[in-house]
């Protein structure tokens, strides 16, 4: 059974400043990753799929890379909208989500 | 524009059963894999079952395996998910969402506003 761990659980960010999320599978998932975006009250919002393909309407300020067990959402000048917490999710078997990272301001 | 809308959510005692709907619009219902995604309150998200676009084929998380049916009809443009035997550890906010990519069970681009359940006595 794979295991989706993402680092770290908060991290604190100055508006502006680039900001780094980790997301580890416990075995190989090839590129079948994820990345979401929630804020409080609402639904997730899909960033990126195929660990790297951003999806309709995502700012380029949202990259994704990585492959096999590693993979890392970057992004690159975080605005006051990026506040928010980010979950990876695997599709490569049973769908599983990350545990998340909350993203708050400094 | 896309939109998806679930209904049925609500207070049920341990052991009750609750039938969720989802009713799509804005793309073609047919063509896509549907789930149904939970998130427990102040928790993570746990995905609980996805089903084809032609109901083909049906999965479920184990933690619901046996107690929960997914199912949808086509022809509404409707998804369903029928929950028995209902435990404490079912409360939570139920998402209808569609497959990003339309063919399997992946990523998901649409999802609805959520509809809670609560299991309780």
């Amino acid at each position: 059974e794979i295991v989706m761990t993402q680092s770290p659980a908060t991290l604190s960010v100055s508006p502006g400043e680039r900001a780094t999320l980790s997301c580890r599978a416990s075995q190989s998932v090839s590129s079948n990753l994820a990345w979401y975006q929630q804020k409080p009250g609402q639904a997730p919002r899909l960033l990126i799929y195929g660990a790297s393909t951003r999806a309709t309407g995502i700012p380029a300020r949202f990259s994704g890379s990585g492959s096999g067990t590693e993979f890392t959402l970057t992004i690159s000048s975080l605005q006051s909208e990026d506040f928010a917490v980010y979950y990876c999710q695997q599709y490569n078997n049973w769908p599983l989500f990350g545990p998340g990272t909350k993203v708050d301001i400094k | 524009q896309v939109q998806l809308v679930e209904s049925g959510g609500g207070l049920v005692k341990p052991g009750g059963s609750l039938r969720l709907s989802c009713a799509a619009s804005g793309f073609t219902f047919s063509d896509y894999y549907m789930s149904w995604i939970r998130q427990a309150p102040g928790k993570g998200l746990e995905w609980v079952s996805y089903i084809s676009s032609s109901s083909s084929y049906t999965n479920y998380a184990d933690s619901v395996k046996g107690r929960f049916t997914i199912s949808r009809d086509n022809a509404k443009n409707s998804l369903y998910l029928q929950m028995n035997s209902l435990r404490a550890e079912d409360t939570a906010v139920y998402y209808c969402a569609r497959d990003a990519l339309g063919a399997a069970a992946g990523s998901v681009d649409y999802w609805g506003q959520g509809t809670l359940v609560t299991v309780s006595s």
